[in-house]
């Protein structure tokens, strides 16, 4: 199963107003990372935290990681119609080589 | 700059004809590359990745093959397409060793999306 799970799978907003989206995991990890895709494109990579920080900025995305919930979230405050596209929590760990991804959560921000 | 080329960007192919889609990465050498394959509206599934030339793990047990012929070269390959095989092929690449892939972001190509009719 997926080691990560975005909450919630699609989010509706109005240009301007913040939009917060919430992955869980289940295991230990070592790091979290959040990407964004646009439709039909790749992924881009927007932040990397790693499990000793609890959080981190970059921009107009905040990003927060609870190891003891297990949880993660991303905040993109004060959005733009531009923000448009699928968010992707990924998780690392040192016992996996792999990133395992979450399968999304769509934003939606209306002009 | 770094930059990774996929293509093409859409494919159509009928069950049981064969398949080569190709990744090129520019302006790093030695990168780690991975396949991966995303279902519509749901998340990447690790299919392949390789750590150099000739050197190739597989993740899912499929009729899919990787190649990498050249250091900066990736090729995802079928004989015989089955319709399951639709879906997005993303490649991506790394400056990390798989082992330690968490610690640094993947770089995705544009995908190319594979209908099998």
């Amino acid at each position: 199963s997926q080691q990560g799970e975005e909450d919630p799978q699609a989010l509706s907003i109005q240009e301007g107003e913040n939009a917060t989206m919430n992955c869980s995991y289940k295991t230990s990890i070592n790091n979290l990372q959040w990407y964004r895709q646009n439709s039909g494109r790749g992924l881009v990579h927007l932040i990397l935290i790693r499990s000793n920080e609890r959080e981190k900025h970059s921009g107009r995305l905040r990003v927060t990681l609870d190891t003891s919930k297990k949880s993660s979230s991303l905040l993109i405050t004060a959005s733009r119609a531009a923000d448009t596209a699928s968010y992707f929590c990924a998780t690392g760990m040192d016992s996996s080589y792999k990133l395992i991804f979450g399968s999304g959560t769509r934003l939606l921000v209306r002009p | 700059s770094q930059t990774i080329h996929q293509w093409p960007a859409t494919l159509v192919q009928p069950v049981g004809s064969p398949l080569s889609l190709e990744c090129t990465v520019e302006g790093t050498s030695n990168p780690n590359l991975y396949w991966y394959r995303q279902a519509a509206g749901r998340g990447l599934q690790l299919l392949f990745y390789s750590v150099g030339i000739g050197q190739i793990s597989s993740e899912v047990p499929q009729n899919l093959s990787a190649s990498r012929p050249q250091d900066r070269q990736f090729i995802l390959s079928s004989k015989k397409l089955l319709l399951s095989d639709s879906g997005f092929y993303l490649c991506a690449w790394s400056a990390i060793r798989p082992e330690r892939a968490w610690r640094s972001p993947l770089h995705f190509g544009n995908g190319t999306r594979l209908t099998v009719t």
